[in-house]
């Protein structure tokens, strides 16, 4: 059975603080590493991640995906009041289809002060 | 916002009630899924639809009944549900080899 694990579970800081969220998965016939970011509502994309040890950013968020340890890492700098979220992690089973399964690991609830 | 939209996005059903949940994406996408979120536990698959074809049931309730018309809806019909069913049920779309983009969710109370 396919398994993500995410860490911390929950993490506080204040604005301006660099936060790291941890991905660990097993997952059979890998095809692509997620990361979404949930408030309130359904999650939005933030990056797919394919191959290992090339970094995507987006602003202050970059992620990177190792396929040899299997884990993935999420940072973001100069963190702001409004990355208070749910961070989600998951792991696409490709299973033999062009469309693959997501196993989404538990989230990291992360809460920044001002 | 508005690639994936579902209604209702608040639903309060009895046990005994019948209700329906509509997905509705607007992405071109051809393949669409139906997640379960219960509190303090991970997004859970519940099926998978490529092309109008089921290919994936991920164990899930007979009470639990979907329905793909085309590749841009997707029904998930609900009877005789029990309160452990209350949850936020997401519906997602994407592309081959593309990342699944998620609807605002049906927040579902069973009583």
């Amino acid at each position: 059975e396919d398994k993500v694990v995410q860490s911390p579970l929950s993490l506080v800081v204040h604005e301006g603080d660099t936060v790291t969220l941890n991905c660990s998965y097993e997952v059979t016939n890998f095809r692509s590493l997620l990361w979404y970011k949930q408030e309130k509502k359904a999650p939005t994309f933030l990056f797919m991640l394919t191959s290992s040890g090339i970094e995507k950013k987006s602003g202050r968020l970059s992620s990177i995906l190792d396929k040899k340890e299997l884990f993935s890492i999420l940072n973001i700098t100069a963190t702001q009041t409004g990355d208070s979220a749910i961070y989600l992690c998951a792991g696409n089973n490709a299973g033999g289809t062009s469309y693959g399964k997501l196993t989404f690991g538990q989230g990291t609830i992360l809460t920044v002060h001002p | 916002e508005t690639g994936v939209t579902q209604t209702p996005r608040h639903l309060v059903m009895g046990m005994t009630n019948k209700k329906s949940l509509k997905c509705e994406q607007h992405l071109g996408h051809n393949a669409m899924y139906w997640y379960k979120q219960s509190a303090k536990k991970p997004l859970e698959l519940m099926f998978v639809y490529n092309f109008k074809e089921q290919t994936e049931n991920n164990s899930v309730p007979s009470r639990f009944s979907p329905e793909c018309p085309n590749s841009s809806h997707l029904f998930l019909h609900l009877h005789t549900l029990q309160p452990e069913d209350s949850a936020l049920y997401l519906c997602a779309s994407s592309s081959r080899d593309r990342a699944q983009y998620f609807g605002p969710g049906t927040r579902l109370l069973v009583l």
